[in-house]
């Protein structure tokens, strides 16, 4: 069953402490792509990587760090220095030519509590 | 920098209406237009996109038009049902940039029986 599969779907930080959200796909894609959605917002890019090895900060890097250490796997660390992570987290992936189309996985949502 | 404008913000309709989404791109590299639709509390699913070198592209009662001079496309919906009530989103991708996917700040529809 090929997807996109981010874990956990619910995530609950203490202040101060650095989580990492874990987003898997076997879609044999490229590109992959975190974005943060507030509520009643649009999504915001945070940071995207198109081949391994190899990743761009989007709109919103600051507080956040990723790898692509594996084409299948782009985790994302929110790191203490993110002053108010309370989100949900979105990530996605994407062929890198134009035939492909960009697919999302469910969403993780971290609390801080 | 590269952003992506969508209008409206809300659209309430009555059942069996059209729905008209509106979106504009600064990038002229943009040559990849998705659009998004997103439930409460789930990541958001590709329903239709078009392509640079189309101008028109049509599935069932959703069809979607782009306008490469003015830098706009539109999502349109025909017989509208209470099943399409969600956010849905524009995005741009732009290959020159390693393939960064803007998103447009959401509409939320809603269908009203």
């Amino acid at each position: 069953d090929g997807g996109i599969t981010q874990s956990p779907k619910y995530l609950f930080r203490k202040e101060g402490q650095n989580v990492t959200l874990s987003c898997e796909q076997n879609l044999n894609h490229d590109a992959m792509y975190w974005y943060r959605q507030d509520p009643g917002q649009g999504l915001r890019l945070i940071y995207y990587s198109q081949i391994v090895n190899d990743f761009q900060k989007g709109d919103i890097a600051e507080g956040y760090s990723v790898s692509r250490e594996k084409k299948e796997s782009f985790p994302l660390t929110v790191t203490s220095a993110q002053k108010n992570p309370t989100a949900f987290y979105l990530c996605a992936s994407s062929g890198r030519d134009s035939n492909t189309e960009a697919f999302f996985g469910q969403g993780t949502r971290l609390t801080v509590v | 920098g590269e952003n992506v404008e969508q209008h409206p913000s809300t659209l309430s309709v009555q059942e069996g209406d059209s729905a008209v989404i509106k979106c504009t791109y600064s990038d002229s590299a943009s040559n990849y237009f998705p659009w998004y639709k997103q439930e409460l509390g789930k990541g958001p699913q590709l329903i239709i996109d078009i392509r640079s070198n189309v101008g028109e592209k049509k599935d069932q009662r959703i069809a979607v038009t782009l306008n490469k001079t003015a830098k706009h496309f539109s999502l349109h919906i025909t017989e509208t049902q209470p099943e399409d009530s969600a956010v849905y989103f524009c995005a741009a991708l732009i290959y020159n940039q390693g393939g960064k996917l803007i998103f447009g700040q959401g509409t939320e529809l809603s269908v009203k029986p």
